[in-house]
């Protein structure tokens, strides 16, 4: 089955600096990948959707400068906290998909971001 | 604006009673739903898509364009079904879920 590699698991980054996230299709080329936040025992918050090539659609509310989105190849996307505050902490999930908008979505493991 | 509604934040089913996991849905064209589940401490994915109309671990979901449902059903729950169940469309090119739904077992 379709694979969605996610890393890091966790991260605890200090205050003021920045964190990449990398989210990785292994065996299928995904022309779309999102970005979900989760706070505890709360649903999945659509963040951004980044389509390879192509600038993200960030969600309203979602700092576009805050959080950097490169979907530069069909098998990779990295979120890039900057300047993290710990507010940001956070469960961050990516997803990605294959073709066209009928196709399901593959998720990774998510990242644990602890902001110190 | 398009939207799916799952009205149950926690549900409790006996073992071997049966389940139903609500969905609602308003659209303005045909709607493509899915639902994805995630198990304690595992990823979320896919669990079974309306147009495949397949069953998977004994669940069948039913689009009622009538009712506008998506409900998931299962004839007898077993524990392991436990887990947090989330209804999604493809809302024109984004996946935007609901609140889910998490799925007690009891013994």
């Amino acid at each position: 089955g379709a694979v969605v590699s996610q890393h890091p698991s966790r991260v605890i980054c200090k205050s003021g600096t920045s964190v990449k996230i990398e989210c990785r299709s292994l065996d299928f080329q995904a022309t779309t990948m999102f970005w979900y936040r989760q706070f505890p025992k709360q649903s999945l918050m659509l963040m951004a959707t980044s389509n390879e090539g192509s600038k993200a659609t960030y969600e309203q509310g979602v700092e576009k400068d805050k959080f950097l989105i490169n979907h530069a190849s069909l098998t990779l996307s990295t979120l890039t906290v900057t300047s993290a505050h710990p507010e940001d902490s956070s469960f961050y999930i990516c997803s990605a998909r294959a073709m066209d908008r009928l196709s399901p979505l593959h998720f990774g493991n998510g990242t644990r971001l602890t902001v110190t | 604006a398009q939207r799916v509604t799952q009205p149950e934040k926690l549900l409790s089913v006996f073992k071997g009673a049966p389940v139903e996991l609500k969905c609602n849905y308003s659209y303005s064209g045909s709607p493509e739903l899915f639902w994805y589940v995630q198990y304690s401490r595992q990823r979320l994915q896919l669990l079974l898509r309306h147009i495949s109309r397949e069953s998977i671990k004994g669940f069948t979901a039913d689009l009622n364009k009538g009712e506008t449902s998506f409900h998931l059903k299962k004839p007898f729950a077993q524990e392991e079904d436990s887990a947090m169940y989330y209804c999604a469309p493809p809302l024109d090119d984004k996946i935007i879920f609901g609140k889910g739904t998490r799925l007690h077992i009891l013994p």
